[in-house]
């Protein structure tokens, strides 16, 4: 069964450094999403993707952040200067473009800012 | 506004004893609602979802969920609990209002569920 694959699984990094989350979609998916879970806390909407534009971002997607899609498979997340408070998993989803179809996520990127 | 509660953060039951997982939402249109499971350093997987039409839904693994809408609820049952049962589960709920065709989620807190030998 087609996956969503999420790399690095972990990545470590000084504040105030850039990050880049990557996700390779499901192939035939249109929707794309970031989704983020600090420690002890609810999975976090943070902003989603289609037609190569973002359709929706949550306040948390403030300009630190930002989304691209450089090529035909894979979806990036970028934070431009890292927080102690962006510390959490990060969750990439995609689904297909019929509404009623679910998400499909990845494993996730666990990010620690030091 | 949309938003999900999930009633009980950790919920231990014995090995063959009843499962229930409570979830409620609240949606100012009519719901899309999912329940995922998501296990120890996992991604969050499917197990099932209601969208429009039959109000029990049957997923994987055993597991079925009923929506109520009286209620506001889309509680998560399984007769008969297996070990490898134990995970998080999340209830989650999207809209599908014509002003945007997003569909993002939002979550409840998660109930952590143990099963006991």
């Amino acid at each position: 069964e087609p996956e969503v694959t999420q790399t690095p699984s972990h990545q470590v990094t000084q504040m105030g450094q850039e990050v880049i989350l990557r996700c390779v979609p499901i192939s035939n998916h249109l929707y794309f999403y970031w989704y983020r879970q600090i420690l002890g806390q609810k999975v976090e909407f943070l902003v989603s993707f289609y037609n190569n534009e973002i359709s929706e971002k949550s306040e948390i997607f403030d300009d630190q952040f930002s989304v691209e899609r450089p090529d035909g498979s894979n979806f990036t997340l970028k934070i431009r200067s890292t927080k102690l408070e962006d510390s959490a998993m990060y969750f990439c989803a995609s689904r297909q473009v019929t509404g009623n179809q679910p998400q499909h996520f990845g494993d996730g990127t666990r990010l620690s800012i030091l | 506004a949309q938003s999900v509660t999930q009633l009980g953060s950790h919920v231990s039951v014995s090995e063959g004893a009843l499962v229930l997982l409570r979830c409620n939402y609240s949606s100012s249109v009519p719901p899309y609602l999912f329940w995922y499971v998501q296990y120890p350093n996992q991604g969050l997987q499917l197990l099932l979802k209601y969208t429009t039409g039959a109000t029990l839904v049957k997923g994987i693994n055993g597991f079925e969920a009923e929506f109520k809408k009286s209620e506001t609820s889309f509680h998560l049952t399984k007769p008969s609990a297996h070990m490898s049962d134990a995970a998080e589960y999340f209830c989650a709920v999207s809209t599908h209002n014509s002003g945007g065709s997003n569909y993002k989620l939002t979550f409840g807190k998660g109930t952590l569920l143990t099963v006991n030998p």
